[in-house]
């Protein structure tokens, strides 16, 4: 069975510093998708960032990157230049190819400190 | 841009009343899908849905059913709501099964049963 396994429930960053959030999976699939979702405070979760397994190189989205090490099984996210804004809840999901399955992890919990 | 409604933000119900929830999605996505997001827990999948009067259930069914009369338009019931219930609910829709694009989300229901 797939798991998602976010190890840190609560994380903080200064504002305009940089915060890296963890996440790990489980499957024996070898094609598949892994993204990170934001949920902030009383509002809807939104897609941060998108990974597909077969691709190499790490997506990023402005001030969002991912590090995505295959074999590790290990899908972090690094936000750079934190703003206030992005304080919110932060959860890892894993997709295998057939679109019908979406695994989330706990979620980890980001303040922002001005 | 893509919108998921949900009928209510908040609902107060009884021990024992039959609840509905609504989701409304329009734009045309083939799977849709209920979640429930309990702090510490993340999301869990209650049900999915990948076409019209097709379901399939997730990892925690027991004590819900959904209907999916229209293609836009995917409905959790709780046939008999219980304390244990009470929570947040989410739904989702996503484009048609085998290709896993993100999901988009409704703003969620939080449900208290007294």
């Amino acid at each position: 069975a797939q798991t998602v396994t976010q190890s840190q429930p609560e994380m903080s960053v200064q504002e305009a510093e940089t915060v890296t959030l963890s996440c790990t999976y489980d499957t024996s699939e070898s094609d598949y998708y892994l993204f990170w979702y934001k949920q902030p405070p009383s509002r809807q979760m939104i897609l941060v960032i998108r990974q597909e397994a077969y691709k190499q190189q790490n997506a990023t989205e402005n001030r969002f990157s991912v590090n995505f090490q295959k074999a590790a099984k290990s899908f972090s996210l690094k936000i750079s230049d934190s703003q206030l804004g992005d304080a919110a809840m932060y959860f890892c999901a894993y997709s295998p190819n057939t679109g019908n399955q979406f695994y989330f992890g706990t979620g980890t919990s980001l303040t922002v400190i001005p | 841009d893509v919108k998921v409604t949900q009928s209510s933000r908040y609902l107060v119900k009884r021990t024992g009343e039959k609840v509905f929830l609504e989701c409304v999605q329009d734009m045309d996505h083939e799977n849709m899908f209920w979640y429930r997001q309990d702090p510490g827990l993340g999301l869990r999948l209650i049900y999915f849905s990948y076409d019209v009067k097709m379901k399939e259930k997730g990892d925690i069914p027991e004590g819900y059913s959904v209907s999916r009369e229209k293609k836009e338009r995917f409905s959790l019931i709780l046939e008999s709501a219980s304390t244990n219930q009470t929570s947040m609910y989410l739904c989702a829709s996503s484009l048609i099964i085998g290709r896993a694009y993100e999901q988009y989300f409704g703003p969620g229901t939080r449900l208290t049963v007294t």
